[in-house]
């Protein structure tokens, strides 16, 4: 089965670096994906991971940590449009096809 | 690409009316999903397609709700007849595959706003 665990709520000033945390259970590994929603939006990709290790993307970082069964996605230099919810998701396979499950998501919010 | 497109974005109806959702991908992404998504639940995987054969539909809530993909281009889901409890935000997504690569990276829709009264 799946078991995905992020915090609730993060609150954050501008300019600063905040770090949201993600650590799930799976039968197999096929990978990570860290999306970004905004309020009354839709889920949109800002990252996959299959590999251990940090995976840079101008200010958002991704990092992974198999063996651990966790991952962390870092954002640098908050802007207040970074408030927003932010969704783990790994793939599940059943019956021959992988599946997105997703964590329940974490809510940013960026003060000035 | 104009990414993936639903309508209505907002439906308002009747306890008891039925609802039809739609829902168009982008060209080319073999694999269509269902999500609804709540502030209770989350998001939740409904039903998904592939090559406009539905694959895995255990996530669909009850016989009220239906889903087809008559084409690569089109696809509904429709609920009949609709509560106030699936009141939701409903969206549409596509994937190239669900290889367990980057490429399964899902592309969603705008959504549309389910308000059943």
């Amino acid at each position: 089965g799946q078991n995905i665990d992020q915090p609730t709520e993060m609150t954050a000033t501008e300019g600063a670096i905040v770090q949201i945390n993600c650590t799930y259970q799976t039968s197999g590994f096929n990978g990570l994906f860290w999306y970004q929603q905004h309020a009354g939006e839709a889920p949109t990709f800002l990252s996959y991971n299959v590999l251990d290790g940090l995976e840079e993307k101008g200010r958002f970082s991704s990092f992974l940590s198999r063996s651990k069964g966790y991952s962390y996605l870092l954002l640098k230099e908050l802007q207040m449009k970074d408030s927003a919810s932010y969704l783990c998701a790994v793939p599940l396979f059943s019956g021959g096809y992988n599946k997105l499950i997703f964590g329940a998501g974490t809510r940013l919010a960026v003060h000035p | 690409d104009a990414g993936v497109i639903q309508s209505p974005r907002h439906e308002v109806t009747e306890m008891g009316q039925e609802v039809t959702l739609r829902c168009k991908p982008i060209s080319g992404h073999d694999y269509l999903f269902w999500y609804r998504q709540t502030m209770m639940r989350g998001l939740e995987l409904l039903i998904y397609f592939n090559n406009n054969v539905p694959i895995d539909d255990s996530g669909m809530p009850e016989d009220r709700f239906s889903a087809k993909m008559p084409n690569a281009s089109f696809s509904t889901l429709k609920i009949q007849p609709s509560e106030p409890r699936d009141s939701a935000v409903y969206f549409c997504a596509s994937s190239l595959d669900v290889a367990g690569t980057s490429t399964d990276t899902q592309y969603f829709g705008p959504g549309t706003r389910l308000t059943v009264l």
